[in-house]
């Protein structure tokens, strides 16, 4: 059962446009949730997280938007940059804060000069 | 901040042989740390979560006398892959958490390749 969900396997966007990279989840014990960016044969780095206390959190180029009742997150990168192209992973983690992260499938983005 | 380094960043051993990997928060303490797998074009998959100064918690159908991990102070934690078979050939990466944080920063991965 995938409780974190990316339904787009890719998304391409021209350089300069918004990137908007979209994650549902069905757990509602989750009250906490990340974004991870990730190169290939490279570990994930940490982009941006948000809260269930909040519905958005901005951190320069990256937002990220959380809707609880539709239980669903999107992280907009504004403006896209061609070095923003990267697997992105959003994450998920329980309530009771045991550390444990669900991850999703990832999304490639690719980012077009 | 908040850097994780592993070592080493990649590994090639013969079939039934151990090979140790170290995870190190570099400027915070990580009370917890977190060991994953990754298979080509798939997520991340949660290995052990280790606690430091107790044994760690394996994930269901990850065999812990295989997969040895020590997290002996809090800065340090170590997977070790015993009798490494092909199969066990993969990227692994681990992560770490400071005690009041619920943010996992990540290693940059090891390669492993067991020939």
């Amino acid at each position: 059962d995938q409780q974190v969900k990316q339904n787009s396997p890719s998304l391409s966007v021209q350089e300069g446009r918004i990137s908007i990279l979209n994650c549902d989840y069905t757990n509602s014990m989750f009250d906490y949730f990340l974004w991870y960016k990730k190169y290939p044969a490279e570990g994930p780095t940490f982009l941006i997280s948000i809260s269930s206390i909040k519905d958005k959190n901005e951190d320069g180029r990256f937002t990220v938007f959380l809707n609880k009742s539709a239980k669903h997150l999107s992280l907009h990168i504004v403006p896209s940059q061609p070095g923003d192209s990267a697997v992105y992973f959003c994450a998920a983690n329980p309530s009771g804060n045991t550390g444990k992260l669900i991850f999703g499938q990832g999304t490639t983005l690719q980012v077009k000069p | 901040g908040a850097v994780v380094s592993q070592h080493p960043s990649w590994v090639i051993c013969k079939s039934g042989t151990s090979v140790k990997i170290e995870c190190r928060s570099l400027d915070f303490q990580a009370t917890t740390m977190f060991w994953y797998r990754q298979f080509p074009k798939q997520s991340l998959m949660l290995m052990a979560t280790s606690n430091e100064g107790s044994k760690a918690t394996y994930e269901q159908g990850v065999e812990k006398d295989k997969f040895l991990i020590n997290h002996a102070s809090l800065t340090l934690s170590t997977l070790t892959v015993t009798s490494a078979h092909p199969e066990d050939s993969s990227f692994y990466i681990c992560s770490a958490r400071a005690r009041q944080g619920r943010t996992q920063y990540f290693g940059p991965g090891t390669r492993l390749l067991v020939l």
